[in-house]
């Protein structure tokens, strides 16, 4: 069981958005400001796609955004493309014994 | 160009050791904090491991700790984490990855993994 809870899947259409959850508590998500959220293609390493729960990292598309309310962030991905067809995980800084907690990872579908 | 290449993968068997190796390029390593992740066959992404830029403070995923110890030589780029103990659990592709500047708490750089099977 993760520490961060997300959907399994989600799937849209080429040019829909779509909004993945990651919940957590106040001795993470809720209670500092370091989500980050990757994409991972199947066979290659993950890329940091949002930082610090809305900061997008030099190279990323602005179609990307993150957020947060209480204990859940959000990633959200507009205009949706093909290639955006991935895992997707999101990960915060905790107060407990770990340092830092992942959650179990979102599988996007492009129809 | 930031590179991050990890070795010393294998298989080995449970109760057995390995010593995992990323030899990292393109940054100044040590004003970096550095990180394992880990990711079973099939499976999400798991925290193992995090190292200071000068190597003084360390932490572990409760999952890890007392068994694995992550250290870091600055003089030659290089970051390690030595396995101990090994359990099947402890099967996956383990990846080394880079603090950015903002923060230690995620990661901008990832190396392509290597993976560890443990198995009798």
């Amino acid at each position: 069981q993760s520490a961060l809870t997300q959907p399994a899947s989600v799937s849209a259409s080429p040019g829909e958005s779509i909004t993945i959850s990651c919940t957590g508590t106040s001795s993470d998500v809720g209670g500092y400001n370091y989500v980050s959220w990757y994409q991972q293609h199947p066979g290659k390493a993950p890329k940091l796609m949002i930082s610090d729960v809305s900061n997008r990292p030099s190279g990323v598309s602005n179609r990307f955004s993150g957020s947060k309310s209480g204990n859940t962030a959000s990633l959200t991905i507009s205009g949706l493309q093909a290639e955006d067809e991935a895992d997707y995980y999101c990960s915060s800084y905790t107060r407990g014994s770990t340092l830092v907690v992942f959650g179990g990872g979102t599988k996007l579908t492009v129809l | 160009e930031v590179q991050l290449l990890e070795s010393g993968g294998g298989l080995v068997q449970p109760g057995g050791s390995l010593r995992l190796s990323c030899a990292a390029s393109g940054f100044t390593f040590s004003n970096y904090a550095m990180s394992w992740v880990r990711q079973a066959p099939g499976k999400g992404l798991e925290w193992v491991a995090l190292n200071s830029g000068s190597g003084k403070s360390t932490y572990y995923a409760d999952s890890v700790k007392g068994r694995f110890s992550i250290s870091r030589d600055n003089s030659k780029n290089t970051l390690y984490l030595q396995l101990n103990s090994l359990r099947v659990e402890d099967t996956a592709l383990y990846y080394c990855a880079k603090g950015s500047e903002s923060s230690v708490y995620h990661s901008d750089y990832w190396g392509q993994g290597t993976l560890v099977t443990v198995s009798s």
